[in-house]
């Protein structure tokens, strides 16, 4: 599975849109790009996923670029329950030939919403 | 809203104690995974069965960590004896299956292990 690269740590105002960055520049055609969040002593839980397409469902938006080396998590308008640890993970799903169900999570960025 | 299942939530030990971890998936999911989390770290797999089986336990220390799920539901994770470099969150997590679509993993609450 590619490797990604995230910021340690952004702030953004409640309300504001949250726009969390991602680098995937070693990405292969059949990896999807995984975004979870884990919210101070919680366990992870599930945000959004997408292959080449932009997503958008209840929680976020996902923005891929073209060459599929960078993608964009979009909280729309960010409230203090946003405040949490977010992962991007890249991998191949098991129905495409991935070896196991396994999420390998780098260290992800800490998002600070502020009043 | 069903949910992963851990207990105890905090348990603090001396080392070279025994411990265990309990984890109950939602009903339904055949696969279950544990993660180990330490502190300002990503979570780590451990073990992952699918059904009763272990199907990843390539980063499991095998010498001091076991874990089981004897019959295919709830699922015991061990440590004997703790040292105190495995201070750190315990998660289970558990997906429907292994294949088919894209298998959002739900997270447990976690267990939170301090040994002394």
């Amino acid at each position: 599975d590619a490797k990604t690269t995230q910021p340690p740590s952004m702030d953004c105002a409640e309300g504001r849109a949250a726009n969390l960055p991602c680098n995937h520049s070693t990405i292969s055609g059949n990896e999807y790009v995984y975004w979870y969040r884990q919210i101070h002593s919680q366990g992870p839980q599930y945000i959004i996923h997408g292959l080449k397409n932009n997503e958008t469902n209840e929680m976020a938006s996902l923005i891929i670029t073209e060459d599929r080396k960078s993608s964009t998590l979009i909280l729309p308008h960010a409230t203090l329950r946003d405040t949490a640890v977010y992962y991007c993970i890249v991998r191949v799903p098991p129905y495409y030939g991935g070896a196991t169900n396994k999420l390998i999570f780098g260290t992800g960025t800490l998002l600070a919403v502020q009043p | 809203e069903a949910e992963v299942a851990q207990s105890p939530r905090y348990k603090i030990t001396e080392k070279s104690q025994a411990v265990a971890f309990w984890c109950d998936p939602i009903s339904g999911h055949a696969t279950l995974y544990w993660y180990r989390q330490i502190l300002g770290q990503g979570p780590e797999l451990l073990v992952q069965f699918q059904d009763e089986s272990v199907v990843d336990d390539s980063q499991l220390p095998k010498d001091r960590f076991s874990a089981e799920r004897l019959k295919g539901v709830d699922s015991t994770l061990k440590i004997q004896p703790a040292e105190l470099g495995d201070s750190a969150m315990y998660l289970c997590a558990s997906s429907y299956i292994a294949g088919g679509n894209h298998n959002e993993q739900f997270f447990g609450p976690g267990t939170r292990l301090t040994v002394l």
